[in-house]
């Protein structure tokens, strides 16, 4: 069974830079598998921020920005603010219209 | 207005069966491959279900398979996921999102239904 990881906390200052990682439980994360992040705030529907591995969905700032970072996809979040304290979801692309989503990054700005 | 809404969630028991809705409106539903994604209280996000845009494929998550069966009716532009033998762990928010199929990804959420399973 695939197992998408994600490190379940992150703490990160206000201002302050951030990479949250998407990995594979065994294998490396490759551009075909389309990483896409999510961004959930309690109570609220995701928001998609990142898809085919870098490319911000419409209306995402710039300090969101999506990678490849060796085995593992990435986001990164750059000048931190209070507003992005969070869960983080990835999604990865199995085929066969098949998706796994990793456990989620919870984010605290502090 | 671009929107997803879902409706159908509530109290059902153990066992029991329950049909959920998403009414699409705003783009060309039938353009589009739909999922059903849910979050267990307190839990992640997983992927239950997607279904093309024909609604001739349909791919379910092995917890599910056997159990769900996702359609569509794109002359109402409403997506469906009829759930029969539910269990405690699927009480859960059924999200419906909208997919993306290449690049694959869910470019649009409803804000979902609640299910719980419960006696």
């Amino acid at each position: 069974q695939t197992v998408v990881t994600q490190e379940p906390s992150f703490s990160v200052s206000p201002g302050g830079t951030v990479t949250l990682t998407c990995g594979l439980s065994s294998g490396s994360v490759f551009n075909s598998y389309y990483p896409s992040w999510y961004q959930q705030t309690p109570g609220q529907a995701p928001r998609t921020l990142i898809y085919n591995t870098n490319t911000r969905s419409s209306g995402v700032p710039d300090r969101f920005s999506g990678s490849i970072l060796g085995n593992k996809a990435a986001l990164t979040i750059t000048g931190a603010q209070a507003d992005d304290e969070s869960l983080f979801y990835c999604v990865l692309y199995m085929g066969s219209g098949i998706s796994v989503f990793g456990g989620g990054t919870k984010l605290t700005v502090l | 207005e671009v929107q997803l809404v879902e409706s159908g969630g509530g109290l059902v028991q153990p066992g029991g069966s329950l049909r959920l809705s998403c009414a699409a409106s705003g783009f060309t539903f039938s353009n589009y491959a739909m999922s059903w994604v849910r979050q267990a209280p307190g839990k992640g996000l997983e992927w239950v279900s997607t279904i093309s845009g024909s609604g001739g494929s349909a791919y379910y998550a092995d917890s599910v398979k056997g159990r769900f069966t996702i359609s569509r009716d794109n002359s109402k532009n409403t997506l469906y996921l009829q759930m029969n033998n539910l269990r405690g762990e699927d009480t859960a928010v059924y999200n419906c999102a909208k997919v993306r199929w290449s690049p694959w990804y869910f470019d649009l959420w409803g804000r979902g239904t609640l299910v719980t399973v419960s006696s």
